[in-house]
């Protein structure tokens, strides 16, 4: 079975970093894409940014461009997004999602994990 | 405010038909493919529908999607308590170089 599990979120001030971090199994991790996606309270999606099998190709939201870096370790297994320059609006929870594809812009998305909530608030 | 559009509730009956719609421009739904997505209440999103009508192994067939120019369409038919749900559109979009997603539709039965 698929599992995803988030970890890393919590509360912090605004313009400060947070570090998610993703733990996979289940699956062959290196044959497939990663993303995240946020949601904020009692809002809808938002794709957040995906990386390809090989970190080879990335891509962000314009939202988050230059602020947030996403990243990945095939050989534990493991998705992370470093989130720098935080701000209130970023407050969501943070799901980690696994592509069905090896490249990050085919972005269909299936399974999801159970999210991490990230509050940013002073 | 989304660059998808959906209505933000839709409600039905048990055992009706209920259709749900999303509208996008010539930039992401007019050329590109159309996913759906299932959000029951506290959990997190299902994939439900890929390349505008193609079921997932275990989506029952109660549920179907379609795609024409820049609007697609979720249908459930013979609607359950159980389908209570969030549902999202979404589908790449050329001009912002990401995946965008409809606002969502919150389908209540009655």
């Amino acid at each position: 079975e698929v599992q995803l599990v988030e970890s890393g979120g919590g509360l912090v001030q605004p313009g400060r970093s947070l570090r998610l971090s993703c733990a996979a199994s289940g699956f062959t991790f290196d044959d497939y894409a990663m993303h995240w996606v946020r949601q904020a309270p009692g809002k809808g999606l938002e794709w957040v940014s995906g990386i390809s099998w090989n970190s080879g190709a990335i891509g962000y939201a314009d939202s988050v461009k230059g602020r947030f870096t996403i990243s990945r370790d095939n050989s534990k297994k493991s998705l992370f997004l470093q989130m720098d320059s935080l701000r209130a609006d970023d407050t969501a929870l943070y799901y980690c999602v696994k592509d069905i594809s090896s490249s990050w812009y085919v972005t269909l998305f299936d399974p999801w994990g159970q999210g991490t909530l990230v509050t940013v608030s002073s | 405010q989304s660059v998808l559009t959906q209505p933000p509730s839709a409600s039905g009956t048990p055992g009706q038909r209920v259709t749900m719609s999303c509208s996008g421009s010539s930039s992401n739904i007019g050329s590109n493919t159309v996913n759906w997505y299932q959000q029951l209440p506290g959990t997190a999103p299902k994939l439900l529908i890929f390349s505008n009508s193609l079921r997932p192994s275990g989506v029952p067939d109660r549920f179907s999607g379609s795609k024409s120019g820049t609007s697609a369409s979720l249908a459930i038919s013979g609607l359950q308590s159980d389908d209570e749900a969030d549902y999202y559109c979404a589908a790449w979009d050329g001009s912002l170089n990401g995946l965008i997603f409809g606002g969502g539709t919150k389908l209540l039965v009655l």
